[in-house]
């Protein structure tokens, strides 16, 4: 039974640049969080999928933005790339809310220079 | 607002040493859930345990124990035997219920190395 999967494992980006992080699901999970975590923090939440529509965000500008397939895989963008945005992005899985157990990624690794 | 604290940045311990990992929390809700997640070198976040504040049974789960104390707003992660493979960060979460949100807020999680 394959967990949750991201690409790409690490990324490298310029600022003003866009970016898409990619992310499938555990198999029988509907709903996709996706969290960012910079270094020496714990994850912040930034915005939950369920039937392809954002269903809670938390407080991230607009120039974060994602999408939801039919076959419950998900997609992160970020606009406008600032240094800041250098994190770790880590996509988690559910079947229902965030109150249910959530399965997590290995993450992306985004460097912003 | 919700706030999760975990004090101890970094804990060292030797191997088959028990430690004990803190987490006071902040709520204005009286219907919540708690987390405890394991996050080793690989960055993945492991779940370990929910529990709901109505609930404040304590629960073992071999190696690991919780101690849920509404009265003192802690939930506290207790490693008896301490191995090298639970070094780790780990997060202690608080998810709010009455507001509808769920978000999820993490503590900035405590280093724990085990040393052989």
């Amino acid at each position: 039974d394959a967990g949750v999967t991201q690409s790409p494992t690490h990324l490298i980006k310029t600022r003003g640049q866009q970016v898409t992080l990619r992310c499938s699901p555990k198999s029988g999970h509907d709903t996709v969080s996706w969290y960012q975590q910079a270094l020496g923090q714990g994850p912040q939440f930034i915005f939950q999928y369920y039937e392809e529509e954002e269903r809670q965000r938390g407080n991230f500008p607009d120039r974060f933005s994602g999408h939801q397939f039919p076959n419950y895989s998900s997609e992160l963008n970020v606009n406008a790339l600032l240094l800041g945005d250098s994190a770790l992005y880590l996509c988690a899985s559910s079947l229902g809310g965030l109150g249910s157990e959530q399965y997590f990624g290995p993450g992306t690794r985004l460097t912003v220079t | 607002a919700q706030k999760v604290t975990q004090a101890q940045t970094e804990i060292s311990v030797v191997e088959k040493e028990d430690v004990t990992l803190d987490c006071v929390y902040e709520t204005r809700d009286t219907t919540y859930y708690l987390f405890w997640y394991k996050q080793p070198p690989s960055g993945e976040l492991v779940f370990l345990i929910r529990r709901n504040s109505f609930d404040e049974q304590n629960e073992i789960s071999g190696r690991y124990s919780w101690n849920f104390q509404k009265s003192t707003s802690s939930f506290n992660f207790t490693i008896t035997a301490s191995q090298v493979v639970d070094s780790a960060v780990y997060f202690c979460a608080l998810s709010e219920v009455e507001q509808g949100s769920y978000i999820p807020t993490f503590g900035r999680g405590t280093s724990l190395i085990v040393h052989p």
